[in-house]
């Protein structure tokens, strides 16, 4: 079974800053990653797909990247409305989530 | 504009099963697989398994194979997942998932609402 191990578990950042969240997969996943983020009582909503891909809607302040297994998703100039907890995904064998990263405002 | 309403909150007693649907709309239901996730209070998410609705045909993250029962009825274009024996473990908000493209392997891009299954004497 392919493990996500996501980094890290909690984040407080202030307005504006940049923030990183990573998900090393334990084996190659090829583009097979997305990003996902919840809001207090809400479902999961896409961010990125295909490793690097913006999802319809979401503001281009989010990006993805790739490097080998390592895959990080990035703030820029972070808003007060992206609180909340995101996760990976990886879907190339099954479907694993990452253990997600609660991230908030400083 | 897709959407996906699941069932309602449900309390249910130790060693009892539930029955929990979500009901499609906006698309042919039978074009896409239903993908069903759970996440426990404070926790992450678990893919628990999915249902091809024009076939039937599922698959089950091994942990959740004698646990859960996928099925749909293409006349209302609903899926559902049966829980069986439950236990305080089964406490949990469980959603409904579809996938982005007809092909299984790619990510979820429209999610229910979310049924939260509360196991207590």
């Amino acid at each position: 079974d392919i493990q996500m191990t996501q980094s890290p578990a909690s984040l407080s950042a202030s307005l504006e800053e940049i923030v990183t969240i990573t998900c090393q997969a334990s084996q190659d996943i090829g583009n097979y990653l997305s990003w996902y983020q919840q809001k207090l009582g809400k479902s999961p909503q896409l961010l990125i797909h295909s490793a690097t891909s913006l999802a319809d809607g979401v503001p281009s302040r989010f990006s993805g990247s790739r490097s080998g297994t390592q895959y990080s998703l990035k703030i820029n100039r972070l808003q007060v409305e992206d609180t909340g907890i995101y996760y990976c995904l990886q879907h190339y064998s099954a479907w694993t989530f990452g253990g997600g990263t609660k991230l908030e405002l400083k | 504009q897709v959407n996906l309403l699941q069932s309602r909150a449900a309390l249910v007693k130790p060693g009892a099963s539930v029955k929990l649907s979500c009901k499609a709309s906006g698309y042919t239901f039978t074009d896409y697989y239903i993908h069903w996730v759970k996440q426990s209070h404070g926790k992450s998410l678990e893919w628990i398994g999915y249902i091809n609705p024009n076939s039937g045909y599922t698959n089950y993250n091994e942990k959740f194979k004698s646990k859960a029962t996928l099925t749909v009825d293409k006349s209302t274009n609903t899926a559902y997942m049966e829980l069986s024996r439950l236990t305080s473990e089964d406490s949990a908000t469980y959603y409904c998932t579809r996938p982005q493209y007809r092909y299984n392997h790619n990510w979820f891009a429209y999610w229910g609402q979310g049924t939260l299954v509360t196991v207590s004497s």
